[in-house]
């Protein structure tokens, strides 16, 4: 079973509106760690914004913010006021055995594609 | 910039050959991992150094290896290439491999296309 699911076709936003990424997943281990990155067409992947297992509260950075449902083991990324440099391919990424040192690998999802129009 | 670099930025080789990605990790940074980037597999984890020991195994081929060196930067060695094996390869490292909020920063990639 897929541990990342992003099943998105293609996104469309308009410039200045939000948007909604999402991305479930599926684990067992009650301490895990959840990312998303971002991968321009430059290539390079993009540390966005981090939410733990145990975190209280919803991770917000500057624009981007997480919407973490640990009941529905969702964890939706939230861009506001999208910008045309926010065109790019979001990958939802899952990090398990967060406090124990063992394997910390990233499981990725596929990715979803955000173009931005003007 | 991630602080993390990669050499070369492409590669192109034909099949049957062997070529050597180097990573360097971000200063103070003990963990490496690499991972693949294939459009038919996604992303995928292949290997993890933590202080120049193998920590984890992905999804990496008998034909794939990888070190780390005593200054931390990372090596990963493709052999016998074939064209299923292009794909842009990514190191990125970490400061550790617990704690809640370790995020891996990836290099820029290594492009590999195989003719």
């Amino acid at each position: 079973a897929q541990k990342i699911t992003q099943t998105q076709p293609g996104m469309f936003v308009q410039e200045k509106e939000a948007v909604t990424l999402d991305c479930t997943y599926d684990t067992s281990d009650p301490s895990y760690g959840l990312f998303w990155y971002k991968q321009p067409s430059s290539g390079e992947m993009i540390f966005l914004i981090y939410q733990g297992s145990y975190d209280q509260q919803n991770a917000t950075e500057g624009r981007y913010s997480l919407n973490f449902q640990k009941a529905r083991k969702s964890a939706n990324l939230v861009i506001s006021a999208s910008q045309l440099g926010d065109s790019a391919m979001y990958f939802c990424a899952m990090r398990e055995n967060l406090y124990t040192g063992a394997n910390s690998k990233l499981t990725f999802g596929k990715g979803i594609t955000l173009s931005v129009r003007p | 910039d991630s602080g993390v670099t990669q050499t070369p930025k492409h590669l192109i080789t034909a099949t049957g050959q062997r070529v050597t990605l180097r990573c360097s990790p971000r200063s103070g940074d003990l963990s490496v991992y690499w991972y693949q980037q294939s459009l038919d597999q996604g992303l995928q984890f292949l290997i993890q150094y933590y202080n120049g020991e193998e920590r984890a195994k992905g999804n990496i081929l008998e034909r794939f290896s990888a070190q780390q060196f005593p200054d931390l930067h990372s090596e990963l060695n493709l052999s016998s290439l074939e064209l299923g094996d292009s794909a842009l390869y990514f190191c990125a490292s970490s400061v550790d491999t617990s704690g809640p909020s370790y995020e891996q920063y990836f290099g820029p990639g290594t492009r590999l296309t195989v003719t």
